[in-house]
């Protein structure tokens, strides 16, 4: 079955940019939407954005100016940029699965915990 | 945005028990609302979606109603398996937003 797996740095200094991998196995990127969810520590869920794998882009108004989601449908895998960050960016981010437009999440990665410190 | 709220915040419930979680939002969203359940550590995993469908896999214990601003999430039976953090989302409209979590735990 179609799994998910983020990678990247796990500390990041502030004013510098996050960047986040997911690779999709078992399954094409070549349809669905994949998205970015964050959740800091101790609180609730935030969706930052998705993305089609044609490339059309949604992206939550709060983080519209300093995110970017590309995919790369060659290496079946998509992207987060978050750029520039604070200490208020840290959070686990998760890349999920979403089928369809108007559709919930059904699949979830492990998460990738990131950290913004000097 | 549409803001999602949830209750209550935290619960506290005995094994068999049977507890209701609500979700209410700001605006209607029809049924495009979704339950998921998330354990410390884990991602969170879905169980409800379009407000009353279960998710492949998961027990029917679980149910879901609701249409419109209101919604609620069933959990008959409880099990220990069942303590964690329930949040709903809505996806009907961008961006997607989440209700801020019902924790449940054990009395």
């Amino acid at each position: 079955q179609v799994q998910l797996q983020e990678s990247g740095p796990g500390l990041v200094k502030p004013s510098e940019t996050l960047s986040l991998t997911c690779s999709v196995s078992g399954g094409s990127i070549s349809i669905y939407h994949w998205s970015w969810i964050r959740q800091p520590p101790g609180k609730g869920l935030e969706w930052i954005g998705d993305i089609y794998y044609s490339g059309t882009t949604n992206y939550n108004p709060s983080l519209k100016s300093r995110v970017t989601i590309s995919v790369d449908t060659s290496k079946n895998q998509f992207s987060l940029k978050l750029s520039p960050v604070t200490a208020a960016d840290t959070a686990v981010y998760y890349c999920a699965r979403q089928p369809g437009l108007r559709r919930h999440v059904d699949i979830w990665g492990q998460g990738r915990m990131v950290t913004v410190s000097s | 945005d549409i803001q999602m709220t949830q209750s209550p915040s935290s619960l506290s419930a005995s094994e068999g028990d049977r507890v209701t979680i609500t979700c209410r939002a700001s605006q209607g969203i029809s049924n495009y609302l979704a339950w998921y359940q998330q354990k410390p550590g884990k991602a969170p995993k879905s169980l409800i979606y379009a407000a009353s469908s279960l998710e492949s896999g998961v027990p029917s214990k679980f149910s879901g109603s609701g249409s419109g601003t209101d919604f609620t999430l069933t959990i008959s039976s409880l099990q220990p398996e069942d303590f964690a953090t329930y949040y709903c989302q809505q996806y009907d409209t961008y961006p997607q937003t989440f209700g801020q979590g019902t924790k449940l735990e054990i009395k």
